[in-house]
């Protein structure tokens, strides 16, 4: 079955550091990829996702994620942390034969930034 | 335009007693999801619907947890017996496309907390 790791639970950045968010998927098949961030008591939102054009995906907020197939990873990175990008972020997956499109979440990490 | 909204947004109740949990997707959106998250877990799928057919329940725990979807567009969750277990975040999604290439776009959840 499908599934997905995030290493670490937690991270911590200091203001204007490199944030690193790493994922890795199971299956040999590529699934399509996906980042959210989900902020203290709102919902989940879309960061980016990779589909099967570039591997390097671009997304909001200065985010972007490179896909490496012989790595089976979906790292996320932003040049230079904000204090607002103190959040939990999940990596997640979707099985490309599955029509529905179900996603399959990662355990979350959460991201603080130190001023 | 209006995002997914869920309601209630909390909900407190008895072992053993009934609850509902209601979704409201994005206007349009024929593929619409459910997914339980756990404290400290990521989402976890529970359902899939496309148009008012459940496409996808392979991910309900158990005989006791129910949805409909009866016009293609609210949803509601239903949960029979509830057990303690059952206390997480109900998290609903609703998308344009279904499969993976679709932007799944998700509501602020419903907290069920069961004493």
């Amino acid at each position: 079955a499908q599934s997905v790791t995030q290493l670490g639970s937690h991270v911590s950045v200091s203001e204007g550091a490199l944030v690193l968010l790493r994922c890795n998927y199971s299956s040999s098949v590529p699934p399509y990829l996906f980042w959210y961030v989900q902020y203290p008591n709102q919902g989940l939102q879309l960061l980016l996702k990779y589909t099967s054009a570039a591997t390097l995906v671009k997304g909001i907020n200065g985010f972007e994620a490179e896909f490496k197939k012989s790595e089976t990873s979906f790292h996320l990175t932003k040049p230079s942390a904000h204090m607002s990008d103190a959040a939990e972020y999940f990596c997640a997956v979707s099985d490309r034969s599955n029509q529905g499109g179900k996603l399959i979440f990662g355990q979350g990490t959460e991201l603080s930034v130190k001023p | 335009g209006a995002g997914v909204s869920q309601t209630p947004s909390n909900k407190v109740t008895e072992k053993g007693k009934y609850v509902e949990l209601r979704c409201d997707p994005i206007s349009g959106h024929t593929a619409l999801y459910w997914y339980r998250q756990s404290l400290g877990q990521g989402p976890e799928f529970l359902i899939y619907f496309q148009g008012t057919g459940a496409a996808d329940d392979s991910g309900l725990p158990n005989d006791r947890f129910f949805a409909v979807r009866p016009e293609g567009s609210v949803s509601t969750l239903k949960i029979q017996r509830t057990e303690r277990g059952d206390s997480a975040v109900y998290l609903c999604a609703s998308s344009l496309l279904a499969g993976g290439q679709g932007t799944q776009y998700f509501g602020p959840g419903t907290r069920l907390t069961v004493l």
